[in-house]
């Protein structure tokens, strides 16, 4: 009966390297979010799972970018070769219904991630 | 790109006032448009999804009201108290499937 949840909570890194920050949707639930939170800025939308279908991957900002949900549940956000701008809070938020009209969101507490 | 507009940027105001913010979002293809407040080292959490013109919700002494036509929608908080200080961010969903595009969030700080 947990939220979501999201490991690391706090990622600290040197510019260069990769790095991975998973997502654990609260059970049953089928949509799931990435978005991220830069200084200063509002969330940005990264990427959309929803159920079997292709994810809408519109909002990743460049190819470093990648994300992938094994069996419909736990989702990975992949980060190449790090770059001080990717230094962001990362949220995590799943949804029970695919449909923006009814499924509202419930976030992960997100994971910091600061590139040096 | 959709724009969401959220204002103001910041709001400061006493323990008991009463105030308001606002969402801007395009007036064509609606689906929904959702409320959140996200308070320091917490989650968002949803307070409102809106889908129909007119629409006004409550909870407590949190209100909001939308106008699709026109492209906007109001968050009221009546009598705030220092608990409601947080991050507001509204949320437009343009399509009907699950994408939403939020604001830039509007900071709210009560003081005692």
């Amino acid at each position: 009966g947990a939220g979501v949840s999201q490991s690391p909570s706090n990622k600290v890194t040197e510019k260069g390297k990769d790095v991975e920050l998973r997502c654990d949707p609260i059970s049953g639930h089928t949509a799931l979010y990435w978005y991220r939170q830069s200084l200063g800025q509002g969330l940005e939308f990264l990427i959309y799972f929803q159920g079997n279908s292709a994810p809408d991957k519109s909002g990743l900002p460049s190819d470093r970018f990648s994300a992938e949900r094994t069996g419909g549940s736990v989702s990975t956000l992949t980060i190449q070769r790090t770059q001080q701008e990717d230094s962001a809070v990362y949220l995590c938020a799943s949804s029970p219904t695919p449909t923006a009209n009814t499924g509202e969101l419930f976030f992960g507490e997100g994971s910091r991630l600061t590139v040096l | 790109i959709l724009n969401v507009e959220q204002s103001p940027q910041s709001l400061h105001v006493q323990e008991g006032d009463s105030t308001n913010f606002t969402c801007s979002f395009p007036s064509s293809n609606f689906y929904a448009l959702h409320w959140y407040r996200w308070e320091t080292a917490k989650s968002p959490e949803a307070l409102f999804v809106m889908t129909l013109n007119g629409d006004e919700k409550k909870k407590g002494r949190i209100s909001a009201t939308l106008n699709t036509k026109e492209g906007y929608s109001y968050l009221y908080i009546k009598g705030s108290q220092p608990e409601d200080s947080a991050t507001y961010l509204c949320a437009f969903g343009g399509t009907s499937y699950g994408k939403l595009t939020f604001g830039q969030g509007t900071i709210l700080t009560v003081h005692p």
